[in-house]
C-alpha cells in the first residue's frame, strides 16, 4: 500500500444496525492514525489519535482499532444512528516526513 | 491552548471579483497551515499548504493564490472570482513534524460567487 485508501466509498445502513469501515495505509515509517468524523459544509471533528499497534479506541457508540504491522484501522460503530451519518475520514501520519494524508473517506447513509 | 480563527464564515461574491479569506492561530508557533476546499458533492482537496513564512506550496492548479506573512496568518486570495471557486473552504494546522496530533481545523467559510 503506498497510498492512504478507504473502503468502501459509500455504505447505507439501517438504524440499529452495526457497521465498520477500513482505512488501508503504508506500513512502513508509520508515526499516528487519526479519525475524522466530517458532515458537509462543516469542519471535520476529531474522533481518535493512534499511534500503537493493537491500539484500541472508543467513543460511545464508536471505536477503532490499529495494525501497523500489517497497515490497517477498522472504524466500529455499533447501533447506528440517522445522526451517524456523515462521511468518516482516516489521516495517516508518516514518520519519516511528518506528513499528514486523507484518505477519501467513507460515506455512511443512516435510515431510520 | 491553541484557537484557529477563520473569517468570514459566509460570503456571497459576484464573478470577477476579488477574494480574501484570513486565517489565524493562536497559543503555537510554527505551525503548518493549510487550506482546503470541498466543492459540491465532492471531497476535501487540498489547496495550498505552507511550512513557515512566505514558503507556499500549491497542490493543484487554480485560479486561486495563498500567502503567509506572518507565522500564524494564511491568507486565501483570488484576482478574479470564478463562478467553479464556489464552495466550503476550510483551514487548518498541524504541528511540524508531528503526525500524532493531527489536523486542527477552523470552522469554515461558505463561498457562494453569483
Amino acid at each position: 500500500i503506498l497510498n492512504v485508501e478507504q473502503s468502501p466509498q459509500s455504505l447505507h445502513v439501517q438504524e440499529g444496525d452495526s457497521t465498520n469501515f477500513t482505512c488501508s495505509f503504508p506500513s512502513s515509517n508509520f508515526y499516528a492514525l487519526h479519525w475524522y468524523r466530517w458532515e458537509t459544509a462543516k469542519s471535520p471533528e476529531a474522533l481518535f489519535v493512534m499511534t500503537l499497534n493493537g491500539d484500541e479506541k472508543k467513543k460511545g457508540r464508536i471505536s477503532a482499532t490499529l495494525n501497523t504491522k500489517e497497515g490497517y484501522s477498522y472504524l466500529y460503530i455499533k447501533g447506528s444512528q440517522p445522526e451517524d451519518s456523515a462521511t468518516y475520514l482516516c489521516l495517516h501520519g508518516s514518520s519519516n516526513t511528518g506528513k499528514l494524508i486523507f484518505g477519501q473517506g467513507t460515506t455512511l447513509q443512516v435510515k431510520p | 491552548s491553541q484557537t484557529i480563527h477563520q473569517w468570514p464564515a459566509t460570503l456571497v461574491q459576484p464573478v470577477g471579483s476579488p477574494l480574501s479569506l484570513e486565517c489565524t492561530v493562536e497559543g503555537t508557533s510554527n505551525p503548518n497551515l493549510y487550506w482546503y476546499r470541498q466543492a459540491a458533492g465532492r471531497g476535501l482537496q487540498l489547496l495550498f499548504y505552507s511550512v513557515g513564512i512566505g514558503q507556499i506550496s500549491s497542490e493543484v492548479p487554480q485560479n486561486l493564490s495563498a500567502s503567509r506573512p506572518q507565522d500564524r496568518q494564511f491568507i486565501l486570495s483570488s484576482k478574479k472570482l470564478l463562478l467553479s471557486d464556489s464552495g466550503f473552504y476550510l483551514c487548518a494546522w498541524s504541528v511540524r513534524r508531528r503526525s500524532n496530533y493531527g489536523y486542527t481545523f477552523g470552522s469554515g467559510t461558505r463561498l457562494t460567487v453569483v
